[in-house]
């Protein structure tokens, strides 16, 4: 139980497009959906918190026009890259918290980004 | 206000020896702590969690911590390593819902 999916796994973008990263709780239901960046040899670094119906909360120095989350169902939360630079390429992993479960977050196995 | 710091951004044992790997941990209320590990290209798998009651955790895969208040720590161990434990590990203290991670400790497991 407690499984997370993203699709896609990997994507190779242009500059300049917008990319759409989905994030799905399989078994459960998840209230809350965390985004996360992580770059090469480095820790997660918490985006934005994700809550189903509502508007999502951008940590600091994240800019909420350039990715969007979208949270719709209690399954599914995506992310958007708008208008991609390679500076954007990265590892995003989301993760997802049951509603019924208490603090422990779920993991989704992570995409990578790439932007030419 | 929570944070976690990782001893050690890389750690390299024999295949057969003890596992450590240190975490401490500040936080202003009683914590939940948590490690992680991550392979190459994937997310993080949960190896175990403390929230309450006995300080010494067992997780997966033969590892353990040990939740030390007075050392503000929560070191994690492995009695002998394996060569499939080489990979990525990070902790974390749960703060306001959020998850804290540390910078993670790169465990390499030679022949």
């Amino acid at each position: 139980g407690a499984v997370v999916s993203q699709h896609p796994s990997r994507v190779i973008c242009k500059s300049g497009t917008s990319v759409k990263i989905e994030c799905r709780s399989l078994d459960f239901q998840a209230t809350t959906m965390f985004w996360y960046r992580q770059f090469p040899k480095k820790s997660l670094m918490l985006m934005a918190t994700s809550n189903e119906g509502s508007k999502a909360t951008y940590e600091q120095g994240v800019e909420k026009d350039k990715f969007l989350i979208n949270h719709a169902s209690l399954t599914l939360s995506t992310l958007t890259v708008t208008s991609a630079h390679p500076e954007d390429s990265s590892f995003y992993i989301c993760s997802a918290r049951d509603r019924w479960g208490g603090d422990e977050q779920f993991f989704g196995p992570g995409t990578r980004l790439t932007v030419l | 206000a929570q944070s976690v710091t990782q001893l050690g951004s890389h750690v390299s044992v024999s295949e057969g020896a003890l596992v450590l790997l240190r975490c401490n941990y500040s936080s202003s209320v009683p914590p939940y702590l948590f490690w992680y590990v991550q392979y190459p290209n994937q997310g993080l798998q949960l190896l175990l969690k403390y929230t309450t009651g006995a300080t010494l955790v067992k997780g997966i895969n033969g590892f353990e911590a040990e939740f030390k208040k007075s050392e503000t720590s929560f070191h994690l161990t492995k009695p002998s390593a394996h060569m499939s434990d080489a990979a990525e590990y990070f902790c974390a203290v749960s703060g306001r819902g959020k998850l804290i991670f540390g910078q993670g400790t790169e465990l390499s497991v030679k022949p």
